[in-house]
């Protein structure tokens, strides 16, 4: 069975340019989160989708990133424009349904550097 | 809010049982406790829940006393291979399901193993 598929997994920018991650969950997963990582620290939820529905955007910074998941299947995350901060790993992971006591699959990462 | 305390470091060597220890003093009634681990450049990796007592899989044990206050994540025989970052989260579905605390990974322990 495939695990949850990210592209790229690396990418470079020049500040203030936009870029925008992918993202393909488990198949059946209805729950498909996006988070954030840094450097020595764990990741941080960013928002989760219920289906095509963000049920969690609370720490999503929307004046500049976005996200989207039509149809209820794959996910991109966007940011526009890219700041020198954003630079980390973007991480995708799907589950069945919500909740904690579902275990989440994550994806390899998309790591962003911002030059 | 379930905040967890973890070590942020430990070190052991190839053969011996690890014991890394979570302590979660505001755990609530319906929390499940989750354990993650990661490796350099991969998303995290589920490794163990439970709720009370002792759980055991073919990977590691997860032991809850009774007040539920801390939970101890257990690895018998560690080799090389289980240097890794290792997460306790604790939540709930309906936490999970109306915000982000139930989805808090911290900053983990650093677990190295010597030969």
């Amino acid at each position: 069975e495939a695990g949850v598929v990210q592209s790229p997994r690396y990418k470079i920018i020049e500040k203030k340019q936009p870029v925008a991650f992918w993202c393909n969950p488990i198949s059946g997963h209805n729950t498909l989160y996006w988070y954030l990582q840094n450097l020595g620290q764990g990741p941080e939820l960013l928002i989760r989708y219920e289906n095509e529905e963000a049920v969690d955007d609370s720490q999503l910074p929307k004046d500049r990133f976005s996200a989207e998941r039509l149809k209820g299947v794959d996910s991109t995350l966007k940011i526009q424009p890219a700041e020198l901060g954003d630079s980390a790993v973007y991480l995708c992971a799907s589950s069945l349904w919500r909740g904690l006591n579902n275990e989440q699959f994550f994806g390899p990462g998309t790591r962003l550097t911002v030059l | 809010l379930a905040k967890t305390t973890q070590p942020i470091s430990m070190d052991s060597y190839e053969g011996q049982e690890v014991n890394i220890t979570c302590s979660h003093n505001n755990i609530a009634t319906n929390d499940y406790i989750t354990w993650y681990q990661q490796f350099p450049s991969q998303g995290p990796r589920f490794i163990i829940q439970g709720y009370k007592t002792k759980v055991t899989n073919e990977v590691a044990s997860l032991f809850i006393p009774a007040d539920r206050k801390s939970s101890t994540l257990s690895l018998p025989r560690v080799s090389l291979s289980d240097t890794a970052v290792y997460y306790c989260l604790v939540g709930d579905e309906s936490r999970g399901g109306g915000g982000a605390d139930g989805l808090t990974f911290g900053k983990g322990t650093h677990l190295i193993i010597q030969p």
